[in-house]
Order: structure tokens, then C-alpha cells, then sequence
């Protein structure tokens, strides 16, 4: 059974950074990918990023380049989310997904849906 | 940027079937999930590929996707599956999601 288990709670002050772990067992971590998403209070979900480990190449949401970084430690099984520059507004529980990857016959193109989620890690920014 | 426009909110009475709906320029081009998210805990994943079911997501749960819109449709809505609903497709590698839909089981 795939697990996602993530960081705890994390409390920072406006402008400097955080970095969220995911640590995943149970399932084929090289050959997926894996996908931060994030929720602030009383808000819908917003795709941040995601990476492939066996690739070690990692693309972001318009809305983050620049700010953040995702990386992946294959030794480990663990995926990493690093958000600079934070804002009252980046108050947000982050979750971790893995993307399972599968082919579509049809068309001999991969094809990725979040399966399998993270608890969520709350980030509290505040003076 | 690509965007999927969901209803705020749709309401339904308890064996009643409800649809939610998710818009998005050519979206039947593109695959779609659903996940269902419950107060307070991490989104589940009930449809994928459009129309697929995960193991273990009951068989009131279906979707389809054509043209601009996809669907999910809760047959016989129970109780449990009040919560908020959102689709997700990908746009050139990035990933969107709708903006959520509160189920209301009346």
C-alpha cells in the first residue's frame, strides 16, 4: 500500500522560507511523479508543481515560478517542496501526491492522476 | 492560463442523483479526474481518465467528458457524500483544478 507521509507543522515569518518533505513507501517512487498542491484556509486547491525522480526534472505552476523548488532524493524515497519570499498569503495546508503514471493504448502517451495523497502540512507565515 | 469553472454549490436530497459540472476550453481533449474532499481531511480520488473508478469507490460515482464539459454524477447520493468536489486536467504539463463544488445532500 502507497504511503505519503509528509513534515510537521511548520510556523515562519514573512520573507523567509520553508521546505516540506514527503517521504513515500510502498509503491514505485522512480516512475511516477510527484505533485505538490496547496489549500489556504477556506480555498479550493492550487497545483504548485511537480518532478519526476528518475529524471530529476522538476516544472511549476506559472503562479510559482521563481519562488519555489521541488526536488527529489531517490536514496530516500523522498520528495522535497522549498517555497521562498513567504507572504501571509502562502498560510496554507501543502499536500504531496503521487501521480500514477499509466499508458494509454490509444494514443501511446503516458497519462498522470493524483491516486494517492498526503496528509497535508500546515504553514503558518506570520510576523 | 487554462481555467475549469465548477458551480459553487449544488444541493440534493438523499437517493436523488446530482451532477457537477466542470468547463474548460476543449476540456474533451484532455483527461479528467474528480476528488471528493471532506472537512478537514486530504482530497480522495473517485474518478480518473474521465470515467475510470479507483479500487474502492463506490459504483454510484461516474464521469464522462465531451466537447467543453465534464461531469460527475452521484447516483443515489448518499449521506456521506456531502463534501467538496473538484475536477483536474492537465494543460502542457501543468496541472489545473476546478474551482470546487460544495455537495449538499439535503
Amino acid at each position: 500500500q502507497v504511503q505519503l507521509v509528509q513534515s510537521g507543522a511548520e510556523v515562519k515569518k514573512p520573507g523567509s522560507s520553508v521546505k516540506v518533505s514527503c517521504k513515500t513507501s510502498g509503491g514505485t517512487f522512480n516512475s511516477n511523479t510527484i505533485s505538490w498542491v496547496r489549500q489556504a484556509p477556506g480555498q479550493g486547491l492550487e497545483w504548485m508543481g511537480r518532478i519526476s525522480p528518475i529524471l530529476a526534472i522538476a516544472n511549476y505552476a506559472p503562479n510559482f515560478q521563481g519562488r519555489v523548488t521541488i526536488t527529489a532524493d531517490k536514496s530516500t524515497t523522498t520528495a522535497y517542496m522549498e517555497l521562498s519570499s513567504l507572504r501571509s498569503e502562502d498560510t496554507a495546508v501543502y499536500y504531496c501526491t503521487r501521480d500514477l503514471r499509466i499508458l494509454v493504448p490509444s494514443t501511446n502517451n503516458y497519462y498522470y492522476y493524483m491516486d494517492v495523497w498526503g496528509k497535508g502540512t500546515t504553514v503558518t507565515v506570520s510576523s | 492560463s487554462y481555467e475549469l469553472t465548477q458551480p459553487p454549490s449544488v444541493s440534493v436530497s438523499p437517493g436523488q442523483t446530482v451532477i457537477i459540472t466542470c468547463s474548460g476550453d476543449r476540456l474533451g481533449d484532455k483527461y479528467t479526474c474528480w476528488f471528493q474532499q471532506k472537512p478537514g481531511q486530504s482530497p480522495v480520488l473517485v474518478i480518473y481518465q474521465d470515467s475510470k473508478r479507483p479500487s474502492g469507490i463506490p459504483e454510484r460515482f461516474s464521469g464522462s467528458n465531451s466537447g467543453n464539459t465534464a461531469t460527475l454524477t452521484i447516483s443515489g447520493t448518499q449521506a456521506m457524500d456531502e463534501a467538496d468536489y473538484y475536477c483536474q486536467a492537465w494543460d502542457r504539463s501543468t496541472g489545473v483544478f476546478g474551482s470546487g463544488t460544495k455537495v449538499t445532500v439535503l
